[in-house]
């Protein structure tokens, strides 16, 4: 089946650092690419959608400038955490889709846990 | 906006007993459904998923329903087992393969 990986998969910063976090899709090209936040006892919520070779879609509320997405190859997007806050401690998980059909199946990455202290 | 919610947080079930999950949508456009897992510390595992066009589905002890007259999803586990317990999410496929994921509910399974 379809392997989505993350790194890291845990990370501890100090505020003000800024921190990039990677998603691969290990055995399959993804054309399209999700990232989403969770925090604690809550449900996913999509940040941004990032599309290989063009800049990413980022949902209401979202800041581009703060979270900054790169989807430089069919295999790999960043999210770049800048100048993270405690506020940013969440869990960040990413998703891929290979085709781009209207209901390709997304797979999820393991999730990157990020503690800002 | 419209949104994908469920009706229980929590659902304890008895190890072999049946556990039912039930979810409503209230975008009536949606035409395809998705119920993922997820174990605690880990991204969501697919479990099954539905278009529209059916009612139901079945998959290895799982089986969704859907009601598109009530908006309604539910994901049926049968003889449900101690590696179910996890918390269980709908989502829903909108335009451009975006999923808005239901708030989740817990499983947990006793022995």
């Amino acid at each position: 089946g379809a392997v989505v990986s993350q790194h890291p998969s845990w990370v501890i910063c100090k505020s003000g650092t800024s921190v990039k976090i990677e998603c691969r899709s290990l055995d399959f090209q993804a054309t399209t690419m999700f990232w989403y936040r969770q925090f604690p006892k809550q449900s996913l919520m999509l940040m941004a959608t990032s599309n290989e070779g063009s800049k990413a879609t980022y949902e209401q509320g979202v800041e581009k400038d703060k979270f900054l997405i790169n989807h430089a190859s069919l295999t790999l997007s960043t999210l770049t955490v800048t100048s993270a806050h405690p506020e940013d401690s969440s869990f960040y998980i990413c998703s891929a889709i290979t085709s781009g059909r209207a209901t390709d199946t997304q797979y999820f990455g393991p999730g990157t846990r990020l503690t800002v202290l | 906006g419209e949104s994908v919610g469920l009706h229980l947080p929590t659902l304890s079930v008895q190890e072999g007993d049946n556990s039912i999950i039930n979810c409503a949508y209230s975008n009536s456009a949606s035409d395809y459904f998705i119920w993922y897992k997820q174990e605690s510390g880990k991204g969501p595992q697919f479990i099954i998923d539905i278009r529209s066009n059916m009612d139901k589905r079945q998959g290895q002890r799982v089986t969704v329903l859907l009601n598109k007259t009530v908006k309604h999803l539910s994901l049926q586990i049968a003889a449900t087992q101690p590696g179910d317990s996890a918390v269980y999410f709908c989502a829903e496929n909108n335009a451009g393969n975006m999923l808005t994921f239901g708030g989740g509910t817990r499983l947990m399974v006793k022995p």
